[in-house]
């Protein structure tokens, strides 16, 4: 596809449940990243990617949450044993190279709920 | 990065230009000036970026104060589908991803 691609759209887990959530980005694109974003809020910054390299994981919320770019294209977003913060839209984005000159394109999101 | 101060909401005529202000009092000289926007149960999207000179594209035009603390994005001619909420944001060569704050949430009348 043209654009950055995340599946699934809708994740409904029971607490305590582990879930991933996957994103496609455009293809070539070196960076992606991984963004968290609450009901009502701007999107927060979870983690960073330069091809297979996870050069920034500082926004990582918890050691339940993990992400993994092992080929340097498709990613995973995991998060074990979900609580109800984890509740949010989970936004990818990538950019064909490091961001500060350059557009990032975001996918439409996963919104988690926990229930 | 560098905070960002924006009105939260603002509200305009649909076919009349839209002026939507930035405060960047504490940039660096080599923050970059991003514009995204939100639609909707849509990702971000992005509009428009400069450094230090005026930027126009098919979307909007970025307008920087010569000082750089502040800059404006304009909407030329507001449409529905410009309702949206609308983020500046600075970026730096050194930083990793996009900060976002609270942005501006674009209200169109018809």
């Amino acid at each position: 596809g043209a654009g950055v691609s995340q599946s699934p759209r809708y994740k409904v887990a029971k607490r305590g449940q582990d879930v991933a959530l996957r994103c496609d980005p455009i293809s070539g694109h070196v960076s992606l990243f991984w963004y968290q974003q609450a009901l009502g809020q701007g999107p927060e910054f979870l983690t960073y990617f330069q091809n297979e390299a996870q050069l920034d994981k500082s926004g990582l919320p918890s050691d339940r949450f993990f992400a993994e770019r092992p080929e340097g294209s498709v990613s995973t977003l995991k998060i074990q044993r979900t609580q109800q913060e984890d509740s949010a839209v989970y936004l990818c984005a990538s950019s064909l190279v490091e961001l500060s000159n350059t557009e990032a394109f975001f996918g439409q999101g996963t919104r988690l709920t926990v229930v | 990065d560098a905070k960002t101060t924006q009105p939260n909401s603002m509200e305009s005529n649909e076919e009349e230009p839209v002026h939507l202000p930035c405060n960047h009092s504490t940039i660096s000289g080599t923050d970059y000036i991003h514009w995204y926007r939100q639609l909707p149960s849509q990702g971000p999207e992005y509009v428009i970026h400069g450094l230090t000179s005026n930027v126009n594209n098919r979307m909007a035009s970025l307008a920087i104060a010569e000082d750089r603390k502040s800059s404006t994005l304009i909407l030329h001619r507001a449409t529905l589908r410009d309702a949206a909420v609308y983020y500046c944001i600075l970026r730096d060569r050194s930083a990793d991803g996009l900060t976002f704050g609270k942005g501006t949430h674009l209200i169109i009348q018809p």
